[in-house]
């Protein structure tokens, strides 16, 4: 199995510029969320999915859209990329509360 | 609002060593509470989950136990290796969370193990 995949693995950007990170389960999870981690932060959650077409915000959800049209898929897009959204991004699923699966992440940079 | 920690921040032991990680939580309200490994540069793995009403759970040389009331959970590492050196992380799941697929993590603890 696949698990959790995440592409790409690394990324620069120049402020401003707008880009989609990608997230893949083949796990038929319904539950899917973005983290992103940051030195001295710890992991924080941006935005979750319940299920298809059921999206929320997390904690920093601010500068980050979502959608979920498929089980599979939860792309992460950034609008105007910023500075302050420099950091690394991971994707994880569940089958309900369960076992929580997390990807390898992308490692973005914002110039 | 539902805070981690865990301490130490960071940990370092000879091999052989049996040691402790702890992790504490504010809010008791919890579904579930999940230990992770997370190796430099990679994603997190899952290492144990416990349930809200268990005591404990156990893989191998890796012991979690529970105890919800005082909002404590420990990772206990019987016979370390030089190959369990990463940062361990803590995360809830809170009952109240309507989703309840927000997990909450604490900020971790980097264990490094000599030979």
């Amino acid at each position: 199995n696949a698990g959790v995949t995440q592409t790409p693995k690394f990324q620069v950007l120049k402020t401003g510029q707008s880009m989609t990170l990608q997230c893949a389960q083949d796990m038929n999870h319904e539950y899917m969320s973005w983290y992103r981690q940051d030195p001295g932060m710890g992991l924080r959650l941006i935005h979750y999915s319940v299920g298809a077409g059921i999206t929320d915000q997390g904690e920093v959800p601010n500068g980050y859209n979502v959608s979920r049209s498929t089980t599979e898929d939860f792309p992460l897009r950034l609008l105007s990329a910023a500075p302050s959204q420099t950091s690394v991004y991971f994707c994880a699923s569940s089958y309900g509360k369960g076992d929580a699966f997390f990807g390898q992440g992308t490692r973005l940079t914002v110039v | 609002k539902q805070e981690v920690t865990q301490i130490p921040a960071a940990l370092s032991v000879p091999e052989g060593e049996n040691l402790v990680l702890n992790c504490s939580f504010t809010d008791s309200a919890i579904y579930n509470l999940q230990w992770f490994r997370q190796d430099p540069g990679k994603g997190l793995t899952s290492l144990l989950l416990i349930q809200s009403s268990q005591r404990e759970q156990t893989s191998g040389r890796l012991n979690a136990s529970l105890d919800k009331s005082s909002g404590r959970s420990t990772l206990y590492i019987a016979a370390s290796q030089p190959g369990d050196s990463a940062t361990y992380l803590c995360a809830v799941r809170p009952a109240a969370n309507q989703a309840g697929t927000a997990l909450i993590f604490g900020k971790g603890t980097t264990l490094s193990v000599s030979s």
